[in-house]
């Protein structure tokens, strides 16, 4: 089984709907990220967490809220989509140790379409 | 702020041919640096990294060494292969930062 999960995996949806992401790990690591790509601007970070009581905002963060809601979940909420924001969206993990040097581990992403 | 930059592509090499992507950063401290590869239709993965200076780093035929007095970790390979193209994310971290990414190249291997 993967170790990130992303739910759902593809999905379509029309201007102004609510939409919730889901990340999912199983390598028990305390940080989990919220990531959008589009094409030819890279991955930009919308929103990360260092832990379960610990949400901060990334580089473009508005329109998105997020809810960690153990260390191995953290949810992604568009609540009212609107067409710009149709993307490639993927969560990661990392954990800070001697070997890993925060190193992060991604999901399959989740292809969003706002009409 | 830390920062990435590298080569923008598409870059299209004939099977075999020696590859390099470059690489360069920006950085206060003294970050570990990473190369992510994204196949088609995948997420991310990592594919090398070096943790301090000079170290470098390998995987699957290809290299990239940490340089801190050029500030660049450029990727490099042999002889590319169909089954390399893909696009190749140059990234570095502070320990309490997330990754900073730089914007991707995508490499096409042509047979």
């Amino acid at each position: 089984d993967a170790d990130v999960t992303q739910t759902p995996r593809n999905r379509i949806t029309k201007t102004g709907k609510r939409i919730m992401l889901e990340c999912s790990q199983t390598k028990g690591h305390d940080r989990m990220y919220w990531y959008r790509q589009d094409p030819g601007l890279g991955l930009r970070l919308i929103y990360y967490s260092f832990d379960v009581k610990d949400i901060n905002k990334g580089e473009i963060s508005d329109g998105y809220s997020v809810s960690r809601q153990a260390q191995a979940k953290f949810s992604l909420s568009l609540e009212s989509a609107i067409p710009n924001q149709t993307a490639l969206y993927f969560c990661a993990t990392s954990d800070l140790t001697a070997s890993s040097y925060n190193e992060q581990f991604f999901g399959p992403g989740t292809r969003l379409t706002v009409l | 702020g830390d920062s990435v930059t590298q080569m923008e592509g598409p870059v299209t090499l004939s099977e075999e041919a020696f590859l390099t992507i470059n690489c360069t950063y920006t950085a206060t401290g003294y970050p570990s640096l990473f190369w992510y590869v994204q196949y088609p239709g995948e997420g991310l993965q990592l594919l090398l990294k070096a943790t301090k200076a000079d170290d470098k780093g390998s995987n699957k035929g290809f290299e990239a060494t940490y340089r801190k007095e050029t500030t660049s970790f450029h990727l490099e390979k042999g002889s590319v292969q169909v089954s390399d193209s893909a696009v190749y994310f140059c990234a570095l971290s502070d320990p309490n930062t997330p990754l900073v990414f730089g914007k991707g190249t995508r490499l096409s291997v042509i047979a």
